[in-house]
């Protein structure tokens, strides 16, 4: 059983800190990593991705993956109210489709 | 707008009804899916329609029922459903190459939120 291991929160930081979300996977064969955002009531819509060890910065996000330790996180900086969401991360196998196996999210909410 | 268009949004529907999902998406992507998502419980994969093969999870019941009649347009078909069924039906779709490593990335439709009384 491949297995994408998330805490399901709630992740409670402050407005302008850093929010810290994790992620472990089981298969070792797996080359891709995604981080999805998911707004209450709408469809998931993809933040970043990663496949090589190390970090990868997009604005205020940081996708970190270690492969060794198999597991990825998402650093989010200067935490913003619309950051409140629920963050699902998915993990490709190796294969021609694209089948994702997805955690079951980590909800996150910024404070005022 | 995701380019990934999902109707109807909302069904209910009773134990005995026959009704369908659709989706159809407008970014010439050339693989589509069907993921269910239920509360408390990870997004699972039901169908993948990828460079002109059908996968599907094992798991899934047979009272769900894919058809792909083109890259474009993908639907599940319902009968005779559970109360369980309950659920957030995604479709999705995706550009695949064969022999690649590296990214797909997913774009998931609104969603067909359904409801079996």
């Amino acid at each position: 059983q491949k297995e994408v291991e998330q805490n399901s929160g709630p992740l409670s930081v402050p407005e302008g800190a850093i929010a810290s979300l994790n992620c472990t996977y089981s298969d070792r064969g797996s080359q891709s990593f995604f981080w999805y955002r998911q707004y209450s009531g709408k469809s998931p819509e993809l933040i970043m991705f990663i496949y090589s060890n190390g970090d990868k910065e997009d604005g205020r996000f940081t996708a970190q993956l270690n492969k060794a330790s198999q597991y990825v996180s998402l650093l989010i900086r200067d935490s913003q109210p619309s950051d409140s969401a629920t963050y699902l991360c998915a993990v490709r196998h190796t294969g021609t489709a694209s089948k994702l196996t997805f955690g079951t999210g980590t909800r996150l909410q910024v404070t005022l | 707008e995701t380019g990934v268009t999902q109707t109807p949004r909302h069904l209910v529907m009773g134990m005995t009804n026959k009704k369908s999902l659709k989706c159809e998406q407008h970014l010439g992507h050339n693989a589509m899916y069907w993921y269910k998502q239920s509360a408390k419980k990870p997004l699972e994969l039901m169908f993948v329609y990828s460079l002109e093969e059908r996968v599907e999870n094992n798991s899934v019941p047979s009272r769900f029922s894919p058809e792909c009649p083109n890259s474009s347009h993908l639907f599940l078909h319902l009968h005779t459903l559970q109360p369980e069924d309950s659920a957030l039906y995604l479709c999705a779709s995706s550009q695949e190459s064969r022999g690649r490593s590296g990214a797909n990335v997913l774009t998931f439709g609104a969603g067909s939120r359904l409801t079996v009384l």
